[in-house]
């Protein structure tokens, strides 16, 4: 049964940085397309970062990219989200989610990750 | 970008009644739309993927249409389980757009 959990969301004060960890079980998460999205409290959702399975495939959204990196560790079969520079419109859940047919899609998410910008 | 928008933004229903939520693209994406639930607390699931295809599992009463600029998502027969935020979604290159999703309460 394909599961990811993700961790790593908590209080973080402007200006600072966070990393998230996306787990993957029952499936290798190399093989799969996989995203981090986030959903601000009361708000629709948001595509942040795209990583392909073969890896070779990298895209941001315009209103993270600089601030956003999105990587893998196979060994670890997790899915990272390192966000610097943080701000209060940052504070969101956080989900990963992935699908291995289409990457026009998201069929597979994680519970999601809270995270709370303020000093 | 292709921006989304669906209506109603808040639609009140009965157990039974058929729903239709609507998607409208602001230029034409073929039939690369999919639909979403969401209830409190949770992740979104993925209902309809190439506007019109059931994920697996899915109950039948839910069903997608639609191509180009306009697409909808009817529930034949609303359940208890139905009451939940639906959003479409659409991939275009490098980015992925929701629309700003619909909320189905009780009426």
């Amino acid at each position: 049964q394909v599961q990811l959990v993700e961790s790593g969301g908590g209080l973080v004060k402007p200006g600072g940085s966070l990393r998230l960890s996306c787990v993957g079980s029952g499936f290798s998460i190399s093989d799969y397309y996989m995203s981090w999205l986030r959903q601000a409290p009361g708000k629709g959702l948001e595509w942040l970062a795209y990583l392909s399975s073969s890896g070779h495939s990298v895209y941001y959204a315009d209103s993270v990219r600089g601030r956003l990196t999105i990587s893998r560790d196979n060994a670890k079969n997790s899915l990272d989200l390192h966000l610097s520079s943080l701000r209060a419109e940052d504070t969101a859940m956080y989900y990963c989610a992935g699908t291995k047919g289409s990457p026009f899609y998201f069929n597979h998410w994680g519970q999601g990750t809270l995270v709370s910008v303020s000093s | 970008d292709i921006q989304l928008t669906q209506s109603p933004s808040t639609l009140s229903a009965a157990v039974g009644d058929r729903v239709t939520i609507t998607c409208r693209a602001s230029q034409g994406i073929s039939i690369w739309l999919a639909w979403y639930q969401q209830k409190p607390g949770k992740a979104p699931k993925l209902l309809v993927y190439d506007a019109s295809s059931l994920e697996s599992g899915v109950p039948s009463r839910f069903s997608g249409s639609g191509s180009g600029t306009e697409f909808t998502l009817t529930i034949s027969s609303l359940h208890p389980d139905d009451f939940a935020t639906y959003y479409c979604q659409h991939h275009n290159r490098y980015s992925w757009t929701f629309g700003q999703g619909t909320k189905v309460e009780i009426k």
